[in-house]
């Protein structure tokens, strides 16, 4: 069964710094990953999504991630973060074919302090 | 682009009533929809699949007969929870997807406050 794991509940990171956060997962074929961000009360926006193709993906808000199949990773980045960023972050994987279901992670929570 | 519209944002309403919730995607026809239920601080937890003119696939432990899901058009679905309970209480999302290999896109959310 898929299933991804996001290892921070908590982070937090001063106005200006680079941040990542962690997302591993498991999927028996090829992953379609995707970060999405949440403001509290408020629906989910995508940031990036990967299927194939390079391994760095680029997004919106100056986001970045990594694909990393031997570590099954897909590790979300920000050279440096502003006070806006701060908001509960989902890792998701699904099948790029068919009608499968997404799975989150269960989120992580960014702080930024000034 | 790929904008999903999701009314009302916010109801509250007497045990016992239904209550609907629609999602719309605003510019792009959905192929499939998703119902998510978010309970405080947690993930989203997948309540149905539905594709339009089909009816819903439910995932385990969700009751099909209170939460009931319409996908009448490529832009519209809609979620009704009938008979609610203050137990029904909860952030309800709904997400539309344009077709294989594309993202969903999710609306922002209706709190539900069952009285």
């Amino acid at each position: 069964a898929q299933s991804v794991t996001q290892p921070d509940i908590h982070i937090t990171v001063s106005e200006g710094a680079s941040l990542e956060l962690r997302c591993n997962y498991s999927y028996g074929a090829t992953p379609y990953l995707f970060w999405y961000v949440q403001s509290p009360g408020q629906g989910l926006q995508l940031l990036l999504k990967y299927f194939s193709g390079d391994t760095l993906v680029q997004g919106i808000k100056g986001f970045e991630a990594e694909f990393k199949r031997s570590q099954s990773s897909f590790n979300l980045r920000k050279p440096s973060v502003h006070w806006s960023d701060a908001a509960e972050y989902f890792c998701a994987v699904g099948a790029y074919f068919g009608n499968e279901k997404l799975t989150f992670g269960t989120g992580t929570r960014l702080t930024i302090i000034p | 682009g790929a904008v999903v519209s999701q009314h009302p944002s916010w109801v509250i309403c007497k045990s016992g009533t239904s209550v609907k919730i629609e999602c719309r995607s605003l510019d792009f026809q959905a192929t499939t929809m998703f119902w998510y239920r978010q309970f405080p601080k947690q993930s989203l937890m997948l309540m149905a699949t539905s594709n339009e003119g089909s009816k819903a696939t439910y995932e385990q432990g969700v009751e099909k007969d209170k939460f009931l899901i319409n996908h009448a058009s490529l832009t519209l679905s809609t979620l009704t929870v009938t008979s609610a309970h203050p137990e029904d209480s909860s952030f309800y999302i709904c997400s539309a997807r344009q077709g294989m290999g594309q993202p969903q896109h999710f609306g922002d959310g209706t709190r539900l406050s069952i009285l």
